[in-house]
């Protein structure tokens, strides 16, 4: 089983819409959570930590369900930048070696006219 | 501030040739650097990690000798595919560290070398 699983897409959004996806994660003792963002043969940059309570920034918003072991990512006001694959992130338990991250493969979002 | 360069961005070679990426923090020190591979459509996968001034320690299933890593100052780390073959090409992505970033789980990527092995 992989550590960290997400739908890899993709998902086909109007510009202007809503879109949500999750990723679960394999690892109870898991500590820190991240997206990410990845464009067409670039690498992956920080689209923003996730926090336990939950956290928005501007027209993204993170979840933290650490019960069901996954986190969400929700898009609202979609625009045709948004276009891109998404990657879960997670860092395993402290006990890991310093900044080891796992990463999923992707969620991919395209955004249409 | 924290940039991260790699290069080359894109190698072509033969196989049984080595090649050398070099990632280097442009703007901090950085005392660790990852290397990741990525094949098309699947997730980066962490090869090795290197501190400044001691030798990587490998994942499970990289071979060190193969993939050499070499993190001689506080600002560059060089990765040799050596004997390539075509099942190596791959995107590589460094990503650098400082002892600070690290608390904060922070790392930053360098823009990723592609490699084709013909």
């Amino acid at each position: 089983r992989k550590e960290v699983e997400q739908d890899p897409g993709p998902f086909n959004v109007p510009e202007g819409a809503t879109v949500a996806f999750n990723c679960t994660y394999s690892n109870s003792a898991s500590q820190s959570f991240f997206w990410y963002r990845q464009d067409c043969r670039k690498e992956p940059k920080l689209l923003m930590s996730v926090y336990s309570s939950g956290n928005e920034d501007g027209r993204f918003t993170a979840q933290l369900n650490r019960a069901s072991q996954y986190i969400s990512l929700l898009i609202r006001d979609s625009k045709l930048s948004d276009s891109a694959t998404y990657l879960c992130v997670v860092k395993g338990q402290a006990t890991d070696s310093w900044g080891k991250l796992q990463f999923g493969a992707g969620t991919q979002v395209v955004v249409t006219p | 501030g924290a940039v991260v360069s790699q290069h080359p961005s894109w190698v072509i070679c033969k196989s049984g040739t080595s090649v050398k990426i070099e990632c280097r923090s442009l703007d901090f020190q950085a005392t660790t650097m990852f290397w990741y591979r990525q094949f098309p459509k699947q997730s980066l996968m962490l090869m090795a990690t290197s501190n400044e001034g001691s030798k990587a320690t490998y994942e499970q299933g990289v071979e060190k000798d193969k993939f050499l890593i070499n993190h001689a100052s506080l600002t560059l780390s060089t990765l040799t595919v050596t004997s390539a073959h075509p099942e190596d090409s791959s995107f590589y992505i460094c990503s650098a560290a400082s002892s600070r970033s690290l608390l904060e789980d922070t790392q930053y990527f360098g823009p990723g070398t592609r490699l084709t092995v013909l």
